[in-house]
């Protein structure tokens, strides 16, 4: 079946670097993409959208990148904080269905 | 502030009960979903309602019902409660539109069958 996956499972970055977390998704038709972020006994919460006739979109400290013909997803976040270590997951969705594909998630660890 | 509200966060129950995880949203959303998120398996969904006394099944459906009576209200039914059945379990909503629409996610309620 389709799947949306990521290439890391952990990531440690050092307080104020910029973290950079990747995801491949593998149904082409995808046509809207979502990064979450999920605190320890939390549930998801949106970080930031991209619909698939954008490549790029930053938010406040966060952008996401979209390559529709490799079919990769990343989540850059800048001057990365001691509050931004949770687990981030994307996930993608086609036009006229109810669901979302979701990845396994990414772990970020912020290093003091 | 629009929410998701789970009415438990932890669980206790024991093997064959029959258990009940209710699920609210005050945004007045036509779709809602149950997912349970094991680690290592990502989010999996179990099942989804598009509108009042409308279900469908997920990936996952085996040994799970749901009730949808009022637009606000989604209930989790495990008929009899087995130990690969803990897990955490996430209730979403989401405004009808098709992709363009993220979930809003209730904080999770933990089970655990004993």
């Amino acid at each position: 079946g389709e799947s949306v996956g990521l290439h890391l499972p952990t990531l440690s970055v050092q307080e104020g670097d910029n973290s950079i977390i990747n995801c491949a998704y593998s149904n082409s038709a995808s046509d809207y993409f979502i990064w979450y972020k999920q605190e320890s006994g939390k549930g998801p919460q949106f970080i930031i959208d991209i619909r698939s006739n954008m490549d790029k979109r930053q938010g406040q400290r966060v952008t996401v990148l979209l390559n529709k013909t490799v079919k990769h997803l990343s989540l850059q976040i800048a001057a990365t904080q001691p509050g931004d270590s949770a687990v981030y997951f994307c996930a993608d969705s086609t036009s006229g269905t109810y669901k979302y594909i979701f990845g396994t998630g990414t772990r970020l660890k912020v290093l003091a | 502030d629009v929410k998701v509200t789970q009415s438990s966060r932890y669980l206790v129950k024991r093997t064959g009960e029959k258990v009940f995880l209710e699920c609210v949203q005050d945004m007045d959303h036509e779709n809602m979903f149950w997912y349970r998120q094991d680690p290592g398996l990502g989010l999996r969904l179990i099942y989804f309602s598009y509108d009042v006394k409308m279900k469908e099944k997920g990936d996952i459906p085996e040994g799970y019902s749901v009730s949808r009576e009022k637009k606000e209200r989604f209930s989790l039914i495990l008929e009899s409660a087995s130990t690969n059945q803990t897990s955490m379990y996430l209730c979403a909503s989401r405004s009808p539109g098709g992709a363009g629409y993220g979930y809003t996610f209730g904080s999770g309620t933990r089970l655990t069958v004993v």
